[in-house]
Parts: structure tokens; sequence; C-alpha cells
């Protein structure tokens, strides 16, 4: 078994500002992902990287930057965080792009 | 535009009763269909998933009927029981495509004893 930690579980910002959401997995899973999602509404991609140092946009990409450190984690930065951003950012990781995710348990950020 | 698409977005049945949800797709060479569950307050899980090649996947309750002609496929949860109650994200991804699994917008289940 394995685990994905996501920090911080809460994520307090004012507009315009840098935040920066981690991601870790102890799975050694090789893809992790990114994802947004709204209340009432779907998972929808922001990111995802299929190897280390390896990064790919997802349909919701602008307004945001990605980074795979190393295998086992990975980070997501809100360039200029916007009151319309308030929402649970989901991380991910699979074996492979056809492998069950496995979803951590989210950051919930709110913009003042 | 929607590659996934689900229906009903909201759904009630009662305790016992077999519900019905489904979803439908745009691009004939997604092979990979699988459904996760979110309860109130947690993550989405792997419940269950089909490939093309069979058009049927049975777990217990959950049973996956997958037409492929019409590029639909539904979840059947047979004996709904007050805890099936959490929302249900159908998926699908194309082999060969790096990572994109497309997720429908949700349903929501509702069982009410």
């Amino acid at each position: 078994g394995g685990i994905i930690t996501q920090t911080p579980k809460f994520l307090i910002g004012q507009e315009g500002q840098k935040l920066t959401l981690k991601c870790q997995q102890n799975f050694n899973h090789d893809t992790m992902y990114w994802y947004r999602q709204d209340s009432g509404k779907g998972l929808r991609l922001i990111y995802y990287s299929i190897t280390e140092n390896d990064l790919q946009k997802g349909d919701l990409s602008e307004g945001y930057d990605a980074s795979r450190e190393k295998k086992s984690s990975f980070s997501l930065t809100v360039t200029s965080a916007q009151k319309n951003e308030m929402a649970v950012f989901l991380c991910a990781s699979s074996i492979d792009s056809y492998a069950e995710q496995f979803f951590g348990p989210g950051t919930r950020l709110t913009v003042l | 535009q929607q590659q996934v698409r689900q229906s009903p977005q909201s759904l009630t049945v009662w305790e016992g009763e077999t519900a019905i949800l489904n979803c439908s797709y745009e691009d004939s060479t997604f092979d990979y269909f699988p459904w996760y569950h979110q309860f109130p307050g947690e993550s989405p899980a792997l419940l269950i998933a089909i490939r093309p090649v069979s058009n049927k996947k049975e777990d217990g309750r959950f049973t996956i009927f997958f037409n492929k002609r019409e590029k639909k496929f539904s979840l059947h949860i047979a004996d709904s029981q007050p805890g099936d109650s959490a929302t249900y994200f159908c998926a699908a991804i194309r082999t060969g495509n790096t990572g994109k699994l497309i997720f429908g917008l949700g349903t929501t289940l509702q069982v009410q004893p």
C-alpha cells in the first residue's frame, strides 16, 4: 500500500498572491496529476506528469505552473490567485496512464 | 466541449432498488472506462472499470454495461443501500494517450432508506 500527502490541507490567500500546493506519494508511481474540483462540478485536469521532470498541460493549465521535482513529489503553483479560484485541488498518482488513480485528501483553497 | 457526458446530474432511489447511472462519449478510440465514486468529504476512489473487449463487467452489486456501437456505458447498482449515497464519476481514456483520463461531471446518488 501507499499514501498520498497533500500540504497544506487548507490554504487561504489574498487575491493576486502566488500560492504553492505540494503533493507527495510513496507508491513509487510514475504518473502524477493535479485536478481542480469546484463545488458541484467534476474533476478538471490542470497538469500531469508521466515521469520525473516531465510536465503535460491539462484542460485548465492557464494561471497555473507545476513542477515535478522528483518521482515522489509534484507541486502546483497558482501564479496569481483570483476570487473564483476557490476550490479543492486534488493530487493523484498512478503506475501508468491506464491504471487506477489514487487521490490525495485535497487542499481547499480560499481566496480573500 | 464535454467529451464524456453523464446523466442524470442527480438521482434518488429507494433502498433495495437498482440505480442506473449513464455515460456517453464522443471519441471512438477511447478504450478504458473506469467509474470512480466520491463520498461526502472524501476523495474520489476507483469503483469498477471496463475495457470494450467485453460488454459487461460485474463486481458484486456493481455492473457496467457497455455499448460500443452507441458509445454509451452505464453503471447499475443493484439492491442500493444508503451507504451507496455518493457522487459517481465516469471517465474514459485512449490507449497511447499519455495520462489524460477524461472525467464526466458526475451523478450525485441519494439512496433513501
